[in-house]
């Protein structure tokens, strides 16, 4: 079974400033299998980026993911207030089982 | 497009739901289907997941033997059945469909649409 570990747990910006987040592998897996999710207060997850790094339907360019083999890196350029959420990397492989990282919350300095 | 769920309750342990899940706006037949749970506070754990035709099912080790997942694409439904209820059972539970995208000759994947959830707590 494939652990994600992603870093920081908490990650205080303010607005305007870049967001970077990190998302870590126990093995090496294909980057056409990791995907990221925003998930805001009361919300369901939303898709943001499939393949590492293409974003989903939708979401602005200031989103970008990137990495390969064990380290993936998901990007906010120019933080807006709406981005303040949880993130989620997720190994959406193959084969089961399809594990989530435990979340970074991005939250408002 | 929608997913919306339902049947989720207060359940004693050891207890038994049937969670639903309907969708509109697409035809659940052309789409694998996944249940993610989340616990009270904490982060996503995805549950389960079935084939278009029902052939194909996977289960987290977590449920297993437990929950079962099954569809029915006339009635563009998806289902969780889920048994021997446990206090870390409690959470909501979400169905998500199975994008799958085209890029350069490869196919990646990504769940695209998302119920609200419905809740399901585990309490005597």
């Amino acid at each position: 079974e494939i652990v994600l570990t992603q870093s920081p747990g908490t990650l205080s910006l303010s607005p305007g400033e870049r967001a970077t987040l990190s998302c870590r592998a126990s093995q090496t897996v294909s980057t056409t299998y990791l995907t990221w999710y925003q998930q805001k207060p009361g919300q369901a997850p939303r898709l943001l980026v499939f393949g590492a790094s293409n974003r989903a339907a939708g979401i602005p360019d200031r989103f970008s993911g990137s990495g390969s083999g064990t380290d993936f890196t998901l990007t906010i350029s120019r933080l807006e207030p709406e981005d303040f959420a949880v993130y989620y990397c997720q190994h959406y492989g193959s084969s089961p089982p399809y594990s989530f990282g435990q979340g970074t919350k991005l939250e408002i300095k | 497009v929608q997913l919306v769920e339902s049947g989720g309750g207060l359940v004693q342990p050891g207890g038994s739901l049937r969670l639903s899940c309907a969708a509109s706006g697409f035809g659940l037949s052309s789409y694998r289907m996944n249940w993610v749970r989340q616990a009270p506070g904490k982060g996503l754990e995805w549950v389960a997941q079935i084939s278009i035709t029902s052939s194909t099912i996977y289960y987290a080790d977590s449920v297993k033997g437990r929950f079962t997942i099954s569809r029915d694409n006339t009635k563009n439904s998806l289902f969780l059945h889920v048994n021997s209820l446990r206090a870390e059972d409690t959470a909501v539970y979400y169905c998500a469909r199975r994008e799958e995208y085209s890029r350069g000759g490869s196919y990646y994947y990504g769940m695209d649409v998302w119920g609200r959830g419905t809740t399901v707590i585990v309490s005597s």
